[in-house]
């Protein structure tokens, strides 16, 4: 079985200051893992993600995340966060075989003020 | 190109009242499956699809049918509304395997 914690519900920063989002992931298989992004009232945009490549994965807008088997974990961070990064983001696992689903964390909330 | 195309955007329905959520895809994706989502509880899983002709249930499906009668088209079908089902729907598509999820526009809906 297959399970995403994304460990805060809500993160505040400041623009120009670095964001780190932190997801963590259970999984039998070796997983998939993608960080989505939704703003207020959208659909959901890939942002990055991992498939068994690079450990590193940088995505859109200057995020990157990096996957750690030993702590199974895969936070997203950006160095310095601007204004229209405020939206929701989730953390989603997606198994090896075929006909897996995706499955999302409960995501987490970034504020960014000015 | 369209991707994966949902309609209505909006719905408002009363309790007892069927419809039907289409969701469309052209990017002859194998894997389909529809979310709903709730402030807090991020995007669960309805059903799924594996190809034309193959469904199955996912974290929550009760309430809801669907079929899969073409690889484009995954209608999702609310049998009676109740209220619990006031959501945000999402439908998305992807290849099979590793492969990230195509999503929809979304269509809220609101059972008064």
């Amino acid at each position: 079985a297959q399970s995403v914690t994304q460990l805060d519900s809500h993160v505040s920063v400041s623009e120009g200051t670095p964001v780190l989002l932190r997801c963590n992931y259970s999984s039998s298989y070796s997983p998939s893992l993608f960080w989505y992004v939704q703003h207020p009232n959208k659909g959901l945009q890939l942002l990055l993600k991992y498939t068994s490549a690079a450990t590193l994965v940088k995505g859109i807008n200057g995020f990157e995340a990096e996957f750690k088997k030993s702590e199974t974990s895969f936070h997203l961070t950006k160095p310095s966060a601007h204004m229209s990064d405020a939206a929701e983001y989730f953390c989603v696992v997606r198994g090896s075989g075929a006909g897996t689903a995706l499955i999302f964390g409960k995501g987490t909330t970034l504020s960014v003020s000015s | 190109n369209a991707g994966v195309t949902q309609t209505p955007k909006f719905q408002v329905l009363k309790t007892g009242q069927s419809m039907t959520l289409q969701c469309a895809q052209d990017m002859n994706h194998e894997y389909m499956s529809w979310y709903r989502q709730d402030p807090g509880m991020g995007l669960r899983l309805i059903h799924y699809s594996v190809g034309a002709g193959i469904t199955d249930q996912g974290e929550v499906p009760n309430g809801y049918n669907v079929s899969r009668s073409t690889t484009e088209d995954f209608p999702l079908r609310l049998l009676s509304a109740a209220p619990s089902q006031t959501s945000v729907y999402f439908c998305a598509s992807s290849r099979q395997g590793r492969a990230e999820a195509f999503f929809g526009q979304g269509t809220r809906l609101t059972v008064v």
